[in-house]
């Protein structure tokens, strides 16, 4: 199975803040990775997914990048509503799997 | 609107049994393949078993913890996705989702969520 490293699991980070968070893969995954954010008591959303690709609707402010076995989330100017937590997962081959988060909070 | 709504969770003894079920609407359910992830406190986010639409083959996977134990079916006919749990466990306990995607678009539509608690 791929395992996906995320870091930092823990992040604080103020209003208008660049947050950067990272995915390491076990193996290369070329660009098969996607990205989600998860507040409390919701479902997880996807905001990225082929490593860079935006979905629609989702602000410009977030951003992808990588391939291969490394990868980064980028949230250019941080908002309120940004603080979350914020998955990583493989879509290259089953079973699929996620790192294990990046809690996003307010300093 | 795209709407995912998720059924027959509840609460099960150790080896007991539950039927899943995901109602559809706002996307050609036919076309979609659909996948079943479960968050639990210890485990996080796990993907559970996917299967895909019958244009792509019909192809069913499920993660290791749970093969041979559940069963993901889908009645194109009435938009909903199926999730069978037998001889469930503890670890089994988690808020279960079902979504649209799998492939290399991602998850794109997440229900709601459905709570499975197996406790004696």
């Amino acid at each position: 199975d791929i395992q996906l490293t995320q870091s930092p699991s823990f992040l604080s980070a103020s209003v208008g803040d660049r947050v950067t968070i990272t995915c390491r893969a076990s193996q290369g995954i070329s660009t098969y990775l996607a990205w989600y954010q998860q507040k409390p008591g919701k479902a997880p959303k996807l905001l990225i997914y082929t490593a860079s690709t935006l979905q629609s609707g989702v602000p410009s402010r977030f951003s992808g990048s990588g391939s291969g076995t490394e990868f980064t989330l980028t949230v250019s100017s941080l908002q309120p509503e940004d603080f979350a937590t914020y998955y990583c997962q493989q879509l290259n081959s089953y079973p699929l799997t996620f790192g294990g988060g990046t809690k996003v909070e307010i300093k | 609107e795209v709407q995912l709504v998720e059924s027959g969770g509840g609460l099960v003894k150790p080896g007991g049994s539950l039927r899943l079920s995901c109602a559809v609407s706002g996307v050609t359910f036919t076309n979609a393949w659909m996948t079943w992830v479960r968050q639990t406190p210890g485990k996080g986010l796990e993907w559970v078993a996917l299967i895909k639409s019958k244009a792509a083959g019909g192809t069913i996977d499920y993660a290791a913890p749970v093969k041979g134990r559940f069963i993901i079916s889908r009645d194109d006919s009435k938009n909903t996705l199926y999730l069978q749990m037998n001889s469930l466990q503890t670890e089994d306990t988690g808020l279960y989702y079902c979504t649209t995607g799998g492939g290399w678009g991602g998850l794109d539509y997440w229900g709601q969520g459905i709570l499975v608690t197996v406790s004696s």
